[in-house]
């Protein structure tokens, strides 16, 4: 059952532009928001984070954007770069583990 | 390095055999994480462990499948006799302490191919 959801698995954008990514969620009881950037034969690594008393988070070109009554969180990535393709995972924390989405693959064209 | 170390990279093994994957967490980090992902699948829980305990195995196969994480030495994910599809990469994270508000941090993951 897949409590995380990204519904685009890509997403293509020129250099310069804002790239949108999207996730929602089923599970309330979920309240720590988290996305991780993956490249090709790499772990994931931490991006940007959100506590659900907030609805937005904010670190240099990246933007989360929490609706908790939509069940819904976005990134944004102002302006994009080419260094900024990768795989992004949403991911909601309970107590123990954290639920990841099936990525979104960005690709930001020169 | 005092990041999340994994070895190996990358397994082969034949049906039948065991994979043993080893995660060494980061440096003072005694909350260790296993996830698996299936080629165009997103991350997917399998296991928490502290330090000699297992805190939630609610996403780890039933059969065949262990961890554990010893008081010395590295968290150690185990697969006995593999099948074709437990080829997959398996990654480990850390962290400092169990919180809601606590980010985990990866290890490069060790590629498993079940010939």
């Amino acid at each position: 059952d897949q409590q995380v959801k990204q519904n685009s698995p890509s997403l293509s954008v020129q250099e310069g532009r804002i790239s949108i990514l999207n996730c929602d969620y089923t599970n309330s009881m979920f309240d720590y928001f988290l996305w991780y950037k993956k490249y090709p034969a790499e772990g994931p690594t931490f991006l940007i984070s959100i506590s659900s008393i907030k609805d937005k988070n904010e670190d240099g070109r990246f933007t989360v954007f929490l609706n908790k009554s939509a069940k819904h969180l976005s990134l944004h990535i102002v302006p994009s770069q080419p260094g900024d393709s990768a795989v992004y995972f949403c991911a909601a924390k309970t107590w123990s583990a954290l639920n990841f989405g099936k990525g979104t693959s960005l690709l930001v064209t020169p | 390095n005092a990041g999340v170390m994994q070895n190996p990279r990358h397994l082969v093994r034949r049906r039948g055999q065991e994979a043993r994957l080893r995660c060494s967490p980061v440096k003072g980090h005694s909350h260790v994480y296993w996830y698996r992902q299936l080629p165009e699948e997103g991350l997917k829980f399998m296991v928490y462990l502290q330090k000699e305990n297992i805190i939630d195995e609610s996403g780890m196969p039933k059969e065949r499948f262990s961890a554990e994480f010893p008081k010395e030495g590295p968290s150690i994910l185990r697969i006995q006799q593999v099948v074709r599809g437990d080829s997959a990469a398996y990654f480990c994270a850390s962290s400092p302490r169990q919180g809601r508000n606590e980010k985990l941090f990866f290890g490069s993951g060790t590629q498993l191919s079940v010939l």
